[in-house]
């Protein structure tokens, strides 16, 4: 039971290129979450999604996309990276309401 | 929009005190509060979850309580060691759809 995974762990881009990260989890979970985190901010969420094949926006989601095409997979994509977007990014997910979320390890990405 | 409040931001305490971490959110209306452990580089680990209905929950060296109405949680940590030299984080969970909003941490360092 690997629990939820992330890839890759770290990720340098230049400003306009993309890539896409992605979380797995093994829990048989419905849901899902994308945060970033930043010194002096805290953990803030992107994106996440209620269950299979949905997605909503969370309270910073400009920049990127998700989706959600197998339950244990949730991809977040940044089309055109800028340096505003280097941070740790944390995916983490959970049974429905009321239950606790279990994080991966994060991914550090920089963008120059 | 809830505001989860956590001071102080930083502490140092010698070996074996307790520790008194405090976590205040702005609207009662929550869904459950937790409280992660984070070590640096790595994701967050989760320690005790409180749903809205109780007082507190204990866990070994650990007890959380939760004030609904005062909007405040207090983490107590007993007889502190090196070993829980840590950031520590306070979420709240909305009705719906368990996103969490997130404290900015109080990072503990236990002084041998």
């Amino acid at each position: 039971n690997a629990g939820v995974t992330q890839t890759p762990k770290f990720r340098v881009l230049k400003t306009g290129q993309s890539m896409t990260l992605l979380c797995a989890q093994d829990m048989n979970h419905e849901y899902m979450y994308w945060y970033r985190q930043d010194p002096g901010m805290g953990l803030r969420l992107i994106h996440y999604s209620v269950g299979e094949g949905t997605t909503a926006k969370g309270e910073v989601p400009d920049g990127y996309n998700v989706s959600r095409l197998k339950k244990q997979n949730f991809l977040l994509g940044l089309e055109s990276a800028a340096p505003s977007q280097t941070s740790v990014y944390f995916c983490a997910s959970s049974y429905p309401v009321g239950d606790t979320q279990y994080f991966g390890p994060g991914t550090r990405l920089t963008v120059l | 929009k809830q505001e989860v409040t956590q001071i102080p931001a930083a502490l140092s305490v010698p070996e074996g005190e307790n520790l008194v971490l405090n976590c205040s959110f702005t609207d009662s209306a929550i869904y459950n509060l937790q409280w992660f452990r984070q070590d640096p580089g790595k994701g967050l680990t989760s320690l005790l979850l409180i749903q809205s209905s109780q007082r507190e929950q204990t866990s070994g060296r650990l007890n959380a309580s939760l004030d609904k109405s005062s909007g405040r949680s207090t983490l107590y940590i007993a007889a502190s060691q090196p070993g829980d030299s840590a950031t520590y984080l306070c979420a709240v969970s909305y009705y719906g759809n368990n996103r969490l909003a997130f404290g900015k941490g109080n990072q503990v360092v236990v002084i041998p």
